[in-house]
């Protein structure tokens, strides 16, 4: 069972380049979500999909953009890298939109570093 | 505003031993909680979750414990192995939230 995959797993920018993180899900899960994790933090929320076609900011959301390509994918780019974007990503899916029993799944993680 | 936390950044027990892993959060109104273990290198898991109606919930060789009264919750880990050691989030959800918020982790080192 693949469940979350995300791709690149590691990857090395120069400040002011663009990229975007891809990723699916398998589980027919209706909402998506970004995460950065910064060494020694727990998981901030970048921006989320609670279902198709629909996007919302979370906590940390500028510098970054986010497109729900279908209810599998869903991508997160960065247009104009800066140093304070290195972090591990995370994309995560979850079968409820809202509250009690809401459990995320998440994948492996991509490494960003800006230099 | 709402934060989820941890008492102990750091937690090294002897295999074999129980473990016990604390988080605090401030918003009265979350209702639903899970417990993240978080290898070197890859995504968190899920390990347990509970449910605001519920004081304690045991899973394999795993418990947890809500006191809603103070607003904490601990991860119980019987006979600690090796492969246990990982960094433990707790993260919590309530009612019109659609996504967790976690705490910042508690790092468990198993010595043999």
């Amino acid at each position: 069972n693949a469940g979350v995959t995300q791709t690149p797993k590691f990857q090395v920018l120069k400040t002011g380049q663009s990229m975007t993180l891809q990723c699916a899900q398998d589980m027919n899960h209706n909402s998506m979500y970004w995460y950065r994790q910064d060494p020694g933090m727990g998981l901030r929320l970048i921006y989320y999909s609670a279902s198709e076609g629909t996007t919302d900011k979370g906590e940390v959301p500028n510098g970054y953009n986010v497109s729900r390509l279908n209810k599998r994918e869903f991508s997160l780019r960065l247009e104009s890298a800066a140093p304070s974007q290195t972090s591990v990503y995370f994309c995560a899916s979850s079968s409820r939109t809202s509250g009690s029993g809401n459990t995320i799944y998440f994948g492996e993680g991509s490494w960003l570093t800006v230099v | 505003g709402e934060s989820v936390g941890l008492h102990l950044p750091t937690l090294s027990v002897q295999e074999g031993d129980n473990s016990i892993i604390n988080c605090a959060y401030s918003n009265s109104a979350s209702d639903y909680f899970i417990w993240y273990k978080q290898e070197s290198g890859k995504g968190p898991q899920f390990i347990i979750d509970i449910r605001s109606n519920m004081d304690k919930r045991q899973g394999q060789r795993v418990t947890v414990l809500l006191n809603k009264t103070v607003k904490h919750l601990s991860l119980q880990i019987a006979a600690t192995q090796p492969g246990d050691s990982a960094v433990y989030f707790c993260a919590e959800n309530g009612a019109g939230r659609r996504a967790l918020t976690f705490g910042s982790g508690t790092r468990l080192q198993v010595q043999p």
